[in-house]
């Protein structure tokens, strides 16, 4: 079975400071990675995948995240946060080649940018 | 294109009653997925259609269901609504499956009471 952890509920960095976010995974077989971001009341928006090829992944609002397969860590980062990166986040694993599994979810870490 | 649109984004309904959401994918997509998210349990999956046909179920009892119709239109249906219905209803659509991106919608908030 599939499954990702996302070991801190909340995140706090001040504005400017750049910012990670943790995730590991564990899958039987190679993965699909991605990340979301989900403001208030809002659905998930999509920030960035890893498929394959290069482990580290630019997306969207200048994040970026590097797959580290040895760790199967996916860990999401900012070189500078700003406040309104403030949200909840989520990173999302399904195996590859393999189309009928779910997308599988971490349980979100809020991160929190203050000014 | 347009989003991912889903109807109605507010919903009250009481115990025992049934409901029925639905979720217009964007244009092309034949994927559609349906998750709820609640505070004490995140984002669960419910099930995914590709092409009419229901491609994979999470864990839920068979009082959640859900169909897709050939413009790629789904739907999902919940009878006999237990208070802990209550959640978040969020469907997403992609192309095809695998390592497509999944693209969400807004959600469909339902209380039950």
């Amino acid at each position: 079975a599939q499954s990702v952890a996302q070991p801190e509920d909340q995140v706090n960095v001040a504005e400017g400071n750049p910012l990670t976010v943790k995730c590991t995974y564990s899958v039987s077989g190679n993965p699909y990675l991605f990340w979301y971001v989900q403001y208030p009341n809002r659905g998930l928006q999509f920030l960035l995948k890893y498929i394959t090829g290069d482990n580290l992944v630019k997306g969207s609002y200048g994040f970026e995240a590097e797959f580290n397969k040895s760790q199967t860590s996916f860990h999401l980062k900012k070189p500078s946060a700003l406040v309104s990166d403030s949200a909840l986040y989520f990173c999302a694993v399904r195996v590859r080649n393999s189309g009928n599994t779910p997308l599988v979810f971490g349980k979100g870490t809020r991160l929190s940018v203050i000014a | 294109k347009a989003g991912v649109t889903q109807t109605p984004r507010y919903l009250i309904k009481t115990r025992g009653q049934q409901v029925t959401l639905s979720c217009s994918p964007i244009s092309g997509h034949r994927s559609v997925s349906w998750y709820q998210q609640t505070p004490g349990q995140g984002l669960q999956f419910l099930f995914e259609y590709f092409s009419e046909t229901q491609r994979n179920k999470g864990n839920f009892p068979g009082r959640f269901s859900g169909r897709q119709f050939s413009n790629s239109r789904s739907e999902m249906n919940v009878s006999t609504l237990e208070l802990g219905d209550s959640a978040l209803y969020l469907c997403a659509s992609s192309s095809t499956s695998g390592g497509e991106t999944q693209y969400f919608g807004p959600g469909t908030r339902l209380l039950v009471l």
